[in-house]
């Protein structure tokens, strides 16, 4: 069965930094396409940042652009997000999301990991 | 960006019910559209994608159809455990979600 696994989330401060990550394992992470997906307490779910089997293309919602950066390394099964300049509103739980195709449907998703950004 | 809108935001129903949820989108695209299930406290679980393709182990309860900009996943027989918030999404837009609830 597909597993993944996000870690590094947790308590800081607004303009503070974290690098969140997803273990993949039971499928040739290479070739699919890779997500992260938020929700805010009490709120639906918003699509983050998306990037290709590659890496070579990537696709970042517009209120985290600039300030979030994803990543992968095939090599080692892992997904990453670097998020900079933390704000309040980022406060929310972090999915990682196995994707079919570009901005495609969603079919296998991780427990997520909870971002809480406050001083 | 596509904005994805969906009615009812919340219902109740009863078991046995059919209900049926209506999503809409702002433009047609090429991006098919998915329907997702969260449970109360879990993680969202894919139902239907590209517009009315059941996802392996889902309940034939379940369908989808659709087209354009006009979609609807309908639960045939309401059971206890379909009480949940139901998300469409297309491309990189996800709907507002409809809460469903038992009478």
């Amino acid at each position: 069965q597909v597993q993944l696994v996000e870690s590094g989330g947790g308590l800081v401060k607004p303009g503070g930094s974290l690098r969140l990550s997803c273990a993949a394992s039971r499928f040739i992470f290479s070739d699919y396409y890779m997500n992260w997906i938020r929700q805010a307490p009490g709120k639906g779910l918003e699509w983050v940042s998306y990037i290709s089997s590659s890496g070579n293309t990537i696709y970042y919602a517009d209120s985290v652009k600039g300030r979030f950066t994803i990543s992968r390394d095939n090599a080692k099964n892992s997904l990453y997000l670097q998020m900079n300049s933390l704000r309040a509103e980022d406060t929310a739980m972090y999915y990682c999301a196995r994707g079919v195709s570009a901005a495609g449907h969603l079919d296998y998703w991780g427990q997520g990991t909870l971002v809480t950004v406050s001083s | 960006d596509i904005q994805m809108t969906q009615s009812p935001s919340s219902l109740s129903a009863s078991v046995g019910d059919r209900v049926t949820i209506t999503c809409r989108a702002s433009q047609g695209s090429r991006d098919y559209l998915a329907w997702y299930q969260q449970k109360p406290g879990k993680v969202p679980k894919l139902l239907i994608y590209a517009v009315s393709t059941l996802q392996s182990g889902v309940p034939s309860r379940f369908s989808g159809s659709g087209s354009g900009t006009d979609f609807t996943l309908t639960i045939s027989s309401l059971q206890p455990e379909d009480v949940a918030t139901y998300y469409c999404q297309k491309g990189f837009t996800f709907g507002p979600g409809t809460k469903v609830d038992l009478k």
